[in-house]
């Protein structure tokens, strides 16, 4: 069965330090999201993406998020200047057509923790 | 703001014992209600999709409801290998999912 692959499935960094978080995307999806769990907390929304532009954004991705397709497989998140607050679990997500109250397949996450 | 509220916030049952998970939300028209499982340090994974008032679903021992303003996720007979974490998300006019606190079952044998 298709699914959502991400890499690493940890990463330690220091605080100010770049990070790129990497997925891959079930192979026939079209649109792509991020998503963030705080330890303990709500799973949040970060940003969607498709045809290599951003669809939507939240509040939390500012200035220091960016996301990018640098191929026809990855789906990249990159944190310019971590900070310890971005210290939690990533989530991948992919739909095939993106249509509102499309089912999204999520994967199995890369915890980042900012020292 | 939508708003997606999950009750209670842990559940212990023992095997055997059904019971029913709670998801209430405050969305001006809802396009989708997600029902997804979480285990601990792992991604949510996907169990059902709701899309209109009265729809219900079923996969094995889970059953998943839908009213106007809340939807359940029903457990019939649980095994301790659902012991998990059930999480409730909607989708509203946006792609974004917005998603509830989370329901952390455990089965005991």
């Amino acid at each position: 069965e298709p699914e959502v692959t991400q890499t690493p499935s940890h990463q330690v960094t220091q605080m100010g330090q770049e990070v790129i978080l990497r997925c891959v995307p079930i192979s026939n999806h079209l649109y792509f999201y991020w998503y963030r769990q705080i330890l303990g907390q709500k799973v949040e929304f970060l940003v969607s993406f498709y045809n290599n532009e951003i669809s939507e954004k939240s509040e939390i991705f500012d200035d220091q998020f960016s996301v990018e397709r640098p191929d026809g497989s990855n789906f990249t998140l990159k944190i310019r200047s971590t900070k310890l607050e971005d210290s939690a679990m990533y989530f991948c997500a992919s739909s095939s057509q993106g249509a509102r109250g499309e089912t999204q397949y999520f994967g199995p996450g890369t915890r980042l923790l900012v020292l | 703001e939508d708003q997606v509220t999950q009750s209670p916030e842990a559940l212990r049952l023992q095997e055997g014992e059904s019971s029913s998970l709670n998801c209430s939300y405050t969305v001006s028209g809802l396009r989708g209600l997600f029902w997804y499982r979480q285990d601990p340090g792992k991604g949510p994974e996907f169990l059902f999709t709701l899309y209109s008032a009265g729809e219900e679903k079923e996969k094995e021992r889970l059953k998943a409801t839908l009213t106007k303003k809340e939807s359940f996720l029903h457990i019939t007979a649980p095994k301790p290998e659902d012991s998990a974490t059930y999480l409730c998300a909607v989708s509203q006019g946006a792609q974004k999912l917005v998603f509830g606190q989370g329901t952390r079952l455990t089965i005991n044998p």
